[in-house]
């Protein structure tokens, strides 16, 4: 059965490091997502990604994130300057249509730790 | 925000019985889904209920949905001690928001 894959599955990095979730959506999926999770918090919403450029994006998502799918597979999250509140879970998703249609798909997560 | 909120925030029931499980939220939707996370690990979609149907079916799952009261209900039958897990309700506008989730601990 295909699956949303995410690497690494645990990143830690000095405060202040540029780090790149990387995830690869099901292939005939068109929309893709990133989450997040703060140990012990709900899941929050970060951006939606359609036709090759974000369709949503929610106020976390300041300038120090960016998204880019650099080729016909991997969905990429870019955390410029990260901070240790930036240590969380984050959850890549795709689904065929949009959120208001059908189910998202979600993978297993990158564990960011900053330090 | 359309974001739901589960009820209650934790549960631990037999191995055997049943769990139920509320959501509620705050204004209108397209559908809403019910998602499961194992601790630490990422979320599995459970099941999706759209705003014109009542009642839905899959497995030991059964999800309500109504609409007039801007609430559902996830109940497990039977349940496992692999059911262990939190329990998300997600409400859509543009993206999911979900709650705080249920936690379910199921005593073999």
């Amino acid at each position: 059965e295909p699956e949303v894959t995410q690497t690494p599955s645990h990143q830690v990095t000095q405060m202040g490091q540029e780090v790149i979730l990387r995830c690869v959506p099901i292939s005939n999926h068109l929309y893709f997502y990133w989450y997040r999770q703060i140990l012990g918090q709900k899941v929050e919403f970060l951006v939606s990604f359609y036709n090759n450029e974000i369709s949503e994006k929610s106020e976390i998502f300041d300038d120090q994130f960016s998204v880019e799918r650099p080729d016909g597979s991997n969905f990429t999250l870019k955390i410029r300057s990260t901070k240790l509140e930036d240590s969380a879970m984050y959850f890549c998703a795709s689904s065929t249509q949009g959120v208001s249609y059908n189910e998202q798909f979600f993978g297993p997560g990158t564990r960011l730790t900053v330090l | 925000s359309q974001q739901g909120e589960e009820d209650p925030q934790a549960l631990s029931i037999q191995e055997g019985e049943n769990a139920t499980m509320n959501c509620s939220y705050k204004t209108s939707i397209n559908n809403l889904q019910w998602y499961r996370q194992n601790s630490g690990r990422g979320l599995v979609h459970l099941i999706l209920i759209r705003s014109n149907e009542r009642e839905k079916h899959s497995g030991r799952l059964r999800v309500t949905l109504d609409t007039s009261k801007k609430s559902s209900s996830l109940l497990i039958t039977a349940s496992r001690a692999a059911d262990t897990a939190s329990y998300f309700c997600a409400t859509n506008d543009y993206k999911l928001s979900f709650g705080a989730g249920t936690t379910v601990t199921v005593r073999a």
